[in-house]
């Protein structure tokens, strides 16, 4: 089951923040989160597993709720290179070893 | 390799005939997967291999569609008696195996069947 991604889209001024979601219906072990931009390969920005820690640097981080089998990726100070969309990837702890993506955050940050 | 290579990176081909997808995984990554991402979609599991094996095939559309993977190293995806529903850019990606590491993505084949 594919977890739920939100919001589907955001856009931005350069230097505001923006939350995205992901919520899943079944107990997850990870979670990933992706960066797409147009025409190109999905790139890895971050995983966070069951019992660690919030993560990130700076100016994106996240944090992963196992109570509520929720994640949410925070993107402070937004630069123009921020564009592009955003997927969670969960590995639920019956299936182990594979990433279901969610459908995606298309964030746009304007100047 | 520096990353994950996938070829053809653009494929035409007529209804009925039959595709070959080839990825060449970052040397060293134990598994490989293939998802495949429709105009504007999100990325749909396919298939995993670990090593050679293929734990988890769920993912594979339909029975024209199948993989392997040889050496641990190059996968293979095949689509027979291709469809028009078929047409999607098809990712690969690598990892070291196990639920600690990212995935490493290729730039993909943009598959249409016309």
């Amino acid at each position: 089951q594919q977890p739920v991604q939100s919001p589907q889209a955001v856009i931005l001024r350069e230097g505001e923040d923006a939350v995205i979601n992901c919520s899943s219906s079944k107990a997850l072990y990870s979670v990933h989160w992706y960066r797409q931009k147009h025409g190109e390969a999905p790139v890895f920005l971050m995983i966070l597993l069951k019992g660690g820690e919030q993560k990130g640097h700076e100016k994106i981080s996240a944090s992963f709720n196992e109570k509520k089998q929720q994640s949410s990726l925070y993107l402070t100070a937004s630069q123009l290179s921020y564009s592009g969309t955003y997927f969670c990837g969960t590995e639920r702890m019956d299936s182990s070893y594979k990433l279901i993506f969610g459908s995606g955050t298309r964030l746009l940050v304007r100047p | 390799g520096a990353g994950v290579s996938q070829s053809p990176s653009n494929k035409v081909t007529e209804k009925g005939k039959d595709v070959e997808l080839r990825c060449d995984p970052i040397s060293g990554h134990t598994a490989l997967y293939w998802y495949r991402q429709s105009l504007g979609q999100g990325l749909e599991f396919l298939i995993y291999f670990q090593g050679n094996s293929a734990p988890d095939k769920s993912g594979l559309p339909s029975d024209r569609f199948s993989a392997e993977r040889t050496g641990g190293s190059v996968s293979t995806l095949t689509i027979q008696r291709t469809q028009q529903e078929d047409s999607a850019v098809y990712l690969c990606a690598s990892s070291l195996g196990g639920s600690d590491y990212g995935y490493t993505f290729g730039s993909g084949t943009r598959l249409t069947v016309v």
